[in-house]
């Protein structure tokens, strides 16, 4: 089977940086993606690891080491807008998603 | 421009109903995916295809089925209703798998009293 870990939530102000982990213990690991969700909303894709190291895309990077099986994702200057609640997702070999437990993120102004 | 349309948006039900949540893509993705999400959880993986006539079954299947006999469809049917049913229902869609984006419809909320 699969488990993940994220903390439940976090708190930062606007402007600030902060980094959400993800911990996985999972037979089939390909990859590790990670979404947003606005309440109320669907998910929304953010970036996919699938090799070791950090892959910036704007104001967000996502970070995976497959020998600690652990992942993170960062996100600087943050925004108002950036609160909502953020998922890491197993990539299961290859053929689905198994999502962790999500961390909700509040921004203060 | 419709991406992954999910219907109905809410339902009620009543416990022993069934009903078939529907699901359409108009992206000719190969890979669906059906996912329950209740309040403050993350999302848990239902059944999941990889293309027309082939399904499989993921974390929670109990009390669901599905079929996907063309590429832009994936319905869920729910079978004899129970309050554990009572959640919201993603579907969502990917071109090549779990290594490419996922992009999810938005959603249908399901109550069952």
């Amino acid at each position: 089977g699969q488990s993940l870990e994220q903390p439940s939530e976090v708190t930062a102000v606007e402007g600030a940086i902060v980094q959400i982990n993800c911990t996985y213990q999972t037979s089939g690991f390909y990859g590790l993606s990670w979404y947003q969700q606005h309440d109320g909303g669907a998910p929304t894709f953010l970036s996919y690891n699938a090799l070791d190291g950090l892959e910036e895309t704007g104001r967000f990077s996502s970070f995976l080491s497959r020998s600690d099986s652990y992942g993170y994702l960062l996100l600087q200057e943050l925004q108002m807008k950036d609160s909502a609640s953020y998922f890491c997702a197993v990539d299961n070999y290859g053929q689905n998603f198994v999502f962790g437990p999500g961390t909700r993120l509040s921004v203060l102004p | 421009n419709a991406g992954v349309t999910q219907t109905p948006k809410f339902r009620i039900l009543k416990i022993g109903q069934s009903m078939t949540l529907q699901c359409t893509q108009d992206m000719n993705h190969n890979y669906m995916y059906w996912y329950r999400q209740d309040p403050g959880m993350g999302l848990k993986l239902i059944y999941y295809s990889v293309g027309a006539g082939i399904t499989d079954k993921g974390e929670v299947p109990n009390g669901y089925n599905v079929s996907r006999s063309t590429t832009e469809d994936f319905p869920l049917r729910l079978e004899l209703a129970a309050p554990s049913q009572t959640s919201v229902y993603f579907c969502a869609s990917s071109q090549s798998g779990a290594n490419t984006e996922a992009f999810f419809g938005q959603g249908t909320r399901l109550t069952v009293v």
